[in-house]
Formats: structure tokens, sequence, C-alpha cells
């Protein structure tokens, strides 16, 4: 069966601290890893993987795709309280429509002041 | 503003009543997506549309949804003769094109009592 597990489920952090997300995943026949930022309502795309090796950064924000461990992380640096949301990691694969993201269940970061 | 729009915000409904969600996508995207999320879950696709064909349903769709795609425009998704399993935040996406990334809406909230 396909899935998507997200480690940890939960983290609590002091702000400037640096985090580690981290995404593993078992599909048939992968097409691309995205990372989604959450804050209660929509989730909001923060970047799409394809390729092993190669960092996407955005700001604080980086993530990168290992395809022969079958896992991706994601990192932010100096976290601000503006941090604190649920990142949710998605894959999609050949099985399905190109829209039918598998999810994993979420890591919900909490950033203190 | 030209994200994904989602009416309404919030349902409050018994059960055994019907809804209707309506989900407004970026205008120059011809896919549409609807996701079910649950608390402390990711979201779980339901449906796809390519312009006004419904070209996939999960089996978490049982035969009380139903969703359309008139004119390949906005979408509607209604639920007959809820349960109170059916209580959930019902997601609309759309994509620009195959493989590109989902932009999410702001989500319905759907409270069935």
């Amino acid at each position: 069966e396909d899935k998507v597990v997200q480690s940890p489920l939960s983290l609590v952090v002091h702000e400037g601290d640096t985090v580690t997300l981290n995404c593993s995943y078992e599909v048939t026949n992968f097409r691309s890893l995205l990372w989604y930022k959450q804050e209660k309502k929509a989730p909001t795309f923060l970047f799409m993987l394809t390729s092993s090796g190669i960092e996407k950064k955005s700001g604080r924000l980086s993530s990168i795709l290992d395809k022969k461990e079958l896992f991706s992380i994601l990192n932010i640096t100096a976290t601000q309280t503006g941090d604190s949301a649920v990142y949710l990691c998605a894959v999609s694969h050949d099985g399905g429509s190109q829209g039918n993201l598998i999810f994993g269940k979420g890591t919900k970061l909490s950033v203190k002041p | 503003d030209t994200g994904v729009s989602q009416n309404p915000r919030h349902k409050i409904t018994k059960r055994g009543q019907n809804v209707t969600f309506r989900c407004d996508p970026i205008s120059e995207h011809n896919r549409l997506y609807w996701y079910r999320q649950t608390l402390g879950q990711g979201p779980e696709f339901l449906t796809y549309f390519q312009n006004e064909a419904q070209l996939e349903k999960s089996r978490l769709l049982s035969d009380r949804f139903s969703a359309e795609r008139p004119k390949g425009s906005f979408s509607t998704l209604e639920i007959q003769r809820t349960e109170q399993g059916d209580s959930a935040m019902y997601l609309c996406a759309s994509s620009y094109r195959d493989n590109s990334p989902l932009h999410f809406g702001n989500g319905t909230r759907l409270t069935v009592t």
C-alpha cells in the first residue's frame, strides 16, 4: 500500500532554533514530492521536488529529496513564531491521476518566543 | 484575489440533510480536485476533473457524494443524506498542468449534528 510517513508528528522549539522535518515514502511509480505549510486553513505550497540531491531554497526554508532512500527533509533555519504551522508532505505517483496526492499526517511545529 | 475560492466557509447541518459546496478555481487552471481533511490527518483525495470531465474518483467517495464541473469552470460537491462521519474540512484545489503544484482553497468546514 502506498504511504507517506512524516516525523516527528509534533515539535516545539524556540525562536532562532533550526529544525529538520522528515518525510519518507513508499509509492509505486513516484513522480514528485511536495511540501505544504498549513496554518488553520488552506495548505500553501512550499516546494516541489522531482530530482535527487538538488536542494530547493526559499529564504530560511530549504528541502532536498533522496530517491534512493525514499525520503525528503525540510529545513527551517532561524525559526520565527510565524513558522508555527502544520507542515505537510505529499507524493504524486503514476498509479493515480496527476492530482492524486498522497499526504502524510503532517508535522505540527510550534515556535515559542 | 485570484486564488481558489470556496463557499461556504462553514456549514452546520443535521444528519440526513443534503449539502452542496462550491469551488471556483484559479481561472487559467483546467484541473480541479476535491480533498477531505479530518483533524490530525493529511488531506485525502476524493475526485479530480480535467476541464468538465471527472477523470478519477476515490473509493472514499460513496454514492452519497457527487461532484460536477459544468463547462469546466466552477465545481460543486454535493453530499446527500449526511452522516456524522461526513464532518470534516472539504478542500478544493486547482492546478495549471500535469505534475504542477496544486493550489488549495481555504476549505469548507462541515459539521453534521
